[in-house]
């Protein structure tokens, strides 16, 4: 049973460009979350999706959005980046209403 | 609105000692609390799980408790070692799809 991975570990981004962040599930789980965690905060939640639809979102603006696939990998899209968006970008797969989240090790984003 | 605050920030012991995390949320309905560890480089993993119905959790050196009525739950760690040495996060499950979190403690066990 493989655990959550996520990709790149890190990257850097200019203001107002546009970034991918991919995310493959733990193998059987067909939800996948999404959330930001700044520096020194806890995460925040941005969405989840349930078999390739959106299940529920966070306090977040359009610019961010998602995808996830037929095998339940997943991806979140950020358009138009603010400075702001600089965090560590964190998914966590389940099963729907599962009670546990299994999480990646994140995706380091920094925009200058 | 669910708003999740844990005290102390930050904490600081020696090898050896118990310790107690608090974490404190502002809305009774939730469906569970947990308690999760954090390690730089690394995700979240999940420690204990407490059903709203349940008024504590352990395993092995480690104890939670959850009061709902007074919106509070500590995670109390025993005999504390230098690899407890993370960031402690916990969050509310208040729908069926969204955890509410704290900021978290950092905790920092001396040798």
């Amino acid at each position: 049973e493989t655990g959550v991975t996520q990709s790149p570990t890190h990257l850097i981004k200019t203001r107002g460009q546009q970034v991918t962040l991919r995310c493959s599930s733990q193998s059987g789980h067909n939800t996948v979350s999404w959330y930001q965690q700044a520096l020194g905060q806890g995460p925040q939640f941005i969405f989840q999706y349930y078999r390739e639809e959106e299940n529920g979102r966070g306090n977040f603006p359009p610019r961010f959005s998602g995808l996830q696939f037929p095998n339940y990998s997943s991806e979140l899209n950020v358009n138009a980046l603010e400075l702001d968006d600089s965090a560590l970008y964190l998914c966590a797969s389940s099963d729907l209403g599962g009670d546990t989240q299994y999480f990646g090790p994140g995706t380091r984003l920094t925009v200058l | 609105k669910q708003e999740v605050t844990q005290i102390p920030a930050a904490l600081s012991v020696p090898e050896g000692e118990n310790l107690v995390l608090n974490c404190s949320f502002t809305d009774s309905a939730i469906y569970n609390l947990q308690w999760f560890r954090q390690d730089p480089g690394k995700g979240l993993t999940s420690l204990l799980l407490i059903q709203s119905s349940q008024r504590e959790q352990t395993s092995g050196r480690l104890n939670a408790s959850l009061d709902k009525s007074s919106g509070r739950s500590t995670l109390y760690i025993a005999a504390s070692q230098p690899g407890d040495s993370a960031t402690y996060l916990c969050a509310v499950r208040h729908s069926n799809y969204q955890l509410i979190w704290g900021a978290g403690t950092k905790l920092i066990i001396k040798p």
